[in-house]
């Protein structure tokens, strides 16, 4: 297993455009989560998926963001409309449930910079 | 106020000094406590958690919560450069691990 999997690495988009971010999670873990990071900030939630369902969202999610999981394996993770404020690292992480691994196994992120 | 609060640094020691990285939380409701390690342009590393209050001990690490004064504390013993990265702090309630909320992270650069 090489650990959860994001892509793109990077994706530079210009401000009105759509962009779509997927996360490939460890097989055997059945939680999925986003966070966003910005510079010098710690990661905030986003939303995360006990296998296919999307059981939490934050606030900070608008209505221009969706997430889905189908069939519970991998995510993705679109931005609509995107705005100068939307360019952080957007972080993916996946977990087994609470009486298995303690704590995330977080990706190694898609940087978005919308210019 | 967020809800964890940390120094972002940055930390600059010598190799082989002793570190000590702190935060502190405001919400009675969080049972577990975690440390993060994340290098420039990864994702974070869990390095430790701890439930309540109480020492953790893995090797050069230290983790200890101290619940009546809301206060975490990482200690790195014998500090390498390859210790340099940014470390994370983040807690969560008695829920488990639906959302993790971090501090903003301290900058630990250790010097040869």
């Amino acid at each position: 297993d090489t650990g959860v999997s994001q892509d793109p690495r990077h994706k530079i988009t210009k401000r009105g455009q759509n962009v779509t971010f997927r996360c490939d999670p460890i097989s055997e873990h059945n939680r999925l989560y986003w966070y966003r990071q910005t510079l010098g900030q710690g990661p905030e939630f986003l939303t995360y998926f006990q296998n296919e369902a999307q059981l939490e969202k934050s606030r900070l999610l608008s209505d221009r963001f969706s997430a889905e999981r189908p069939k519970g394996s991998f995510s993705t993770l679109e931005i609509q409309r995107t705005e100068q404020g939307d360019s952080a690292m957007y972080l993916c992480a996946s977990s087994l449930d609470e009486g298995g691994d303690y704590g995330y196994t977080f990706g190694s992120g898609t940087r978005l910079t919308v210019v | 106020q967020k809800e964890v609060e940390q120094d972002p640094g940055p930390l600059s020691v010598p190799e082989g000094a002793i570190v000590s990285l702190n935060c502190t939380y405001s919400n009675s409701a969080f049972q577990y406590f975690m440390w993060y390690r994340q290098y420039s342009r990864k994702g974070p590393e869990l390095l430790m958690y701890t439930y309540s209050s109480g020492n953790k001990e893995d090797g050069r690490f230290t983790a200890q919560v101290d619940k009546s004064s809301k206060y975490i504390s990482l200690f790195i013993r014998d500090s390498q450069p390859s210790d340099s990265a940014t470390y994370l702090c983040a807690s969560t309630g008695n829920t488990g691990f639906q959302k993790l909320v971090f501090g903003t992270g301290t900058r630990l650069l250790v010097s040869p």
